[in-house]
Formats: structure tokens, C-alpha cells, sequence
């Protein structure tokens, strides 16, 4: 079974900072990974998406993230932090054998300080 | 650029009483999911929908609620007797593959039960 865990509900960081939101997956194939942002009241919005191509995937808003199989993990990351970067991040996996369905991770909420 | 379109966008409702959200999935799209987000949770698998059935669901779908596609364009989800802890934002979400690609998610509907 596929799942996803995020390491911290909350992350800070100031304005100009570097971002990076951690995320480990466990697959027994190799899976298709995701980063998902909400903002408040709103829905999900794709950020960026690993589907066994380049190992580091570059999304919107500046985002990009690695997948390192020998680690597990696809972490965000993001060189410097806009105000407009506080959301709801969400990582999520999509594998062959884990059904029809994507599977969250509990979220991470990043918080920006001017 | 194509996307999943929910309605409504907020739907309050009394305990008991039945509901039916709606979907408008992407044209092309096979592939057709319900997820569900409590207030401050995780998104959750509710059930996934091909060609005319159920492909899978999770253990939170229970008899309570049901699928359908009743014609070529829509997908709806109608739970049965709402209960209180029925309230979450519900997202529908669509896919031209089965596994192993992006799931394109509409904005929700928040659904309140009072």
C-alpha cells in the first residue's frame, strides 16, 4: 500500500527565506508523487508533479522538488519565500498498484513573516 | 484551460436530511473520484468511478452514501440522512488515466450540517 508522510504541521519562515516542506512516501512501485497547495477557503491547486521522469521537477510559483528514491522522499523547496507562499501544502501518491485513488499526506501549513 | 466544476460551492443542510453534490468532470476524462476534507484535516478517498461503477471505496463510504453518473456530463455524489460530522469541504476530481498521472480537482463544495 502507498502511503505519504509529511514532517511538520507547521513550518515558519521569514519573507526572503528559503522554503522547504519534507516528504516521504512508501511505495511498493514506483510511484507518481504530487505537491498540492490550498489556500484558505479554496481548493486544490496542482504545484507540481514527479511521473518517473526527471528526478527534479519544477512547478509554479517558483517551486521545484527532488524525488530521491534511495531516500524516499520528494521535498518542496523554494529559494525565497513570498507572503503570498502561506498555504496549506499538501503531498500526495499515485502508484500502480494502490488503486484508483491519490493518497494525502496530513499537510503542512507554512507560515511567512515579513 | 479544461476544469472540474462543483456545484454548489456551499450547501447547508439539517441532519437527516439527503444532499447531492455535483460534478462536472473534464470532457475527456474516464476516471472520477469523491474526496473528502474535514475542517482543518486531510484529504481523504471517499470512491473512485469507471465506466459506470465503482472501482473502488474507502471505509468511510458507506451505505450512507452513493455515485452516480446519471447522464454524459455529470457526476454526483448524494449522501443519505446527513449527520453532523458529515460536514467537510467535498472535492471531486477527474482523470483520463486510472493510476499513475494528475487528478485534476475541482474547488469543492463545503457542505455544513446543522
Amino acid at each position: 500500500a502507498q502511503s505519504v508522510t509529511q514532517l511538520g504541521s507547521h513550518v515558519s519562515v521569514s519573507e526572503g527565506a528559503l522554503v522547504l516542506l519534507r516528504c516521504n512516501y512508501s511505495s511498493s512501485v514506483p510511484p507518481y508523487l504530487f505537491w498540492y497547495v490550498q489556500y484558505p477557503n479554496q481548493g486544490l491547486q496542482l504545484l507540481l508533479k514527479y511521473t518517473s521522469a526527471a528526478t527534479l521537477v519544477k512547478g509554479i510559483n517558483g517551486f521545484e522538488a527532488e524525488f530521491k528514491k534511495s531516500e524516499t522522499s520528494f521535498h518542496l523547496t523554494k529559494p525565497s519565500a513570498h507572503m503570498s507562499d502561506a498555504a496549506e501544502y499538501f503531498c500526495a501518491v499515485s502508484a500502480g498498484t494502490g488503486g484508483f485513488k491519490t493518497i494525502f499526506g496530513a499537510g503542512t501549513r507554512l507560515f511567512v513573516k515579513a | 484551460e479544461p476544469e472540474v466544476t462543483q456545484t454548489p460551492s456551499h450547501q447547508v443542510t439539517q441532519m437527516g436530511q439527503e444532499v447531492i453534490l455535483r460534478c462536472v468532470p473534464i470532457s475527456n476524462h474516464l476516471y472520477f473520484y469523491w474526496y473528502r476534507q474535514i475542517l482543518g484535516q486531510k484529504v481523504e478517498f471517499l470512491v473512485s468511478f469507471y465506466n459506470n461503477e465503482i472501482s473502488e471505496k474507502s471505509e468511510i463510504f458507506d451505505d450512507q452514501f452513493s455515485v452516480e453518473r446519471p447522464d454524459g456530463s455529470n457526476f454526483t455524489l448524494k449522501i443519505r440522512s446527513t449527520k453532523l460530522e458529515d460536514s467537510a469541504m467535498y472535492f471531486c476530481a477527474s482523470s483520463e488515466e486510472m493510476v499513475n498521472t494528475e487528478a485534476f480537482f475541482g474547488q469543492g463544495t463545503r457542505l455544513t450540517v446543522v
